[in-house]
């Protein structure tokens, strides 16, 4: 069975500080999605990693896929408080698309 | 553009009673999967169509069935609740063929069971 370990689980810091979220596992994937998720909608997918070594940036947010595929991770400089939410990564787990997911992290940024 | 819409957004549903979920994914997009997330944890998979047809199929309960129409909407039908379906339900839409890089979710179905 496939499965993707998230941590740090819950995590609150200040306005300005930065931060890094870990996603692991013992199993390879073709890839992985981090996904932010606001309270009572649907997850809203950030990026989608694919290659070992990927290193994708989107304005202050740093993903990176390892280099064994197995493991991810999301660093965010200078969090703002709009950045608070949930994040999940996601492995895509077979040829159907289906998608296995972290436990989350629930980030909260106070001003 | 045109977004993944699910439908009814909330619902309450007495145990033992039945409640049917749906889900009309993005134009265009030929499959669709089903998630449920309770309280506080990640979304599961529950099951996926492609063309009409189941392509895969996850922790869903007997009591739960599911299908994909002709206009590629699907349906998810629950039965006998319980109070742990007590949850949201999210559908996901993709066109084949192109990974995980082209899902999108819905805004989801909050299912409440009293």
């Amino acid at each position: 069975t496939q499965l993707l370990e998230q941590s740090p689980q819950f995590l609150s810091i200040q306005e300005g500080e930065n931060l890094t979220v870990y996603c692991n596992s013992s199993s390879v994937f073709s890839s992985l999605q981090w996904y932010r998720q606001e309270p009572g909608e649907g997850p809203v997918l950030l990026v989608t990693v694919v290659t070992g070594g990927e290193v994708k940036k989107l304005k202050r947010l740093t993903f990176q896929f390892g280099d064994a595929r197995k493991d991810s991770s999301l660093h965010i400089t200078a969090a703002q408080p709009g950045d608070t939410g949930l994040y999940l990564c996601a492995g895509g787990a077979s040829n159907t698309g289906k998608l296995i997911f972290g436990q989350g992290t629930t980030l909260q940024v106070k001003p | 553009a045109a977004g993944v819409i699910q439908s009814p957004r909330h619902l309450i549903k007495e145990k033992r009673e039945t409640a049917t979920l749906k889900c009309y994914p993005i134009p265009r997009h030929d499959t669709v999967y089903w998630y449920q997330q309770g309280p506080g944890q990640d979304p599961q998979f529950l099951i996926s169509f492609y063309e009409k047809m189941q392509s895969d199929k996850g922790s869903i309960p007997d009591r739960f069935s599911a299908q994909q129409f002709s206009d590629y909407h699907s349906e998810l039908n629950m039965s006998s609740l319980e109070l742990g379906d007590s949850a949201l339900y999210f559908c996901a839409s993709r066109p084949s063929g192109t990974g995980v890089e082209g899902y999108t979710f819905g805004s989801g179905t909050r299912l409440t069971v009293v």
